[in-house]
């Protein structure tokens, strides 16, 4: 079974707006990162959250952690059409060896 | 650009072929993952290999096999090919195994027929 879930399953908005995305997990962590992927492709990586850490930024990406309570979200500020992608939460388990994967968020953003 | 290739990029086999994916990762990442993603799901992690020896595996079976060489290249092998084995193979390569930022190649879309 995979660790992290993101809600929504997709996500629809208008080129401009604003994209929250919300993942959560279950174990305790090392780390956290966002991946996008376009049309079945491989993953990019768009940015790694440690566990001490509770906001980080990249570009118009702000990501948050709450170890309390297991959660993380991905916000895309003033998206663009270029940002349709599905966007995927990895968690990597204190002590592990491995990057689990959610089922990813779709988003659509309409011209 | 990932500077991480994999080949070949579509495949159809039938069942009960065996199967070998390759990947070529950056030059400097010691570690190579493989993952499996099935149609509008999340990658599914198979197994890790650092410095030529598997340190991690997903819930897969045994017929799911891999090779890392030292000239930073890696192998995916399948046998006994089911029409589950179906999916989208990604490759992933990152420096070390502390999981670091992972870079993924394009995949291979294998088809079971």
């Amino acid at each position: 079974s995979q660790q992290g879930e993101e809600d929504p399953q997709a996500l629809s908005i208008q080129e401009g707006e604003n994209a929250t995305m919300n993942c959560s997990y279950k174990t305790s962590i090392n780390n956290l990162q966002w991946y996008r992927q376009n049309s079945g492709r491989g993953l990019v990586h768009l940015i790694l959250i440690r566990s001490n850490e509770r906001e980080k930024h990249s570009g118009r990406l702000r990501v948050t952690l709450d170890t309390s309570k297991k959660s993380s979200s991905l916000l895309i500020t003033a998206s663009r059409a270029a940002d349709t992608a599905s966007y995927f939460c990895a968690t990597a388990k204190t002590g592990g060896f491995k990057t689990i994967f959610g089922a990813g968020t779709r988003l659509f953003v309409k011209a | 650009e990932t500077g991480v290739t994999q080949s070949p990029t579509h495949l159809i086999k039938t069942r009960g072929q065996q199967v070998t994916l390759r990947c070529s990762s950056q030059s400097g990442h010691n570690t190579v993952s493989w993952y499996q993603q099935a149609l509008g799901q999340g990658p599914q992690f198979i197994f890790q290999y650092y410095r030529e020896e598997e340190n991690g595996r997903g819930n897969f079976p045994p017929r799911f096999s891999g090779l890392q060489f030292p000239n930073y290249s890696s192998e995916l092998n399948v046998n006994a090919l089911e029409l589950d084995d179906s999916a989208l193979y990604l490759c992933a390569s990152s420096r070390t195994d502390m999981n670091t930022e992972a870079f993924f190649g394009q995949g291979t879309r294998l088809t079971v027929v």
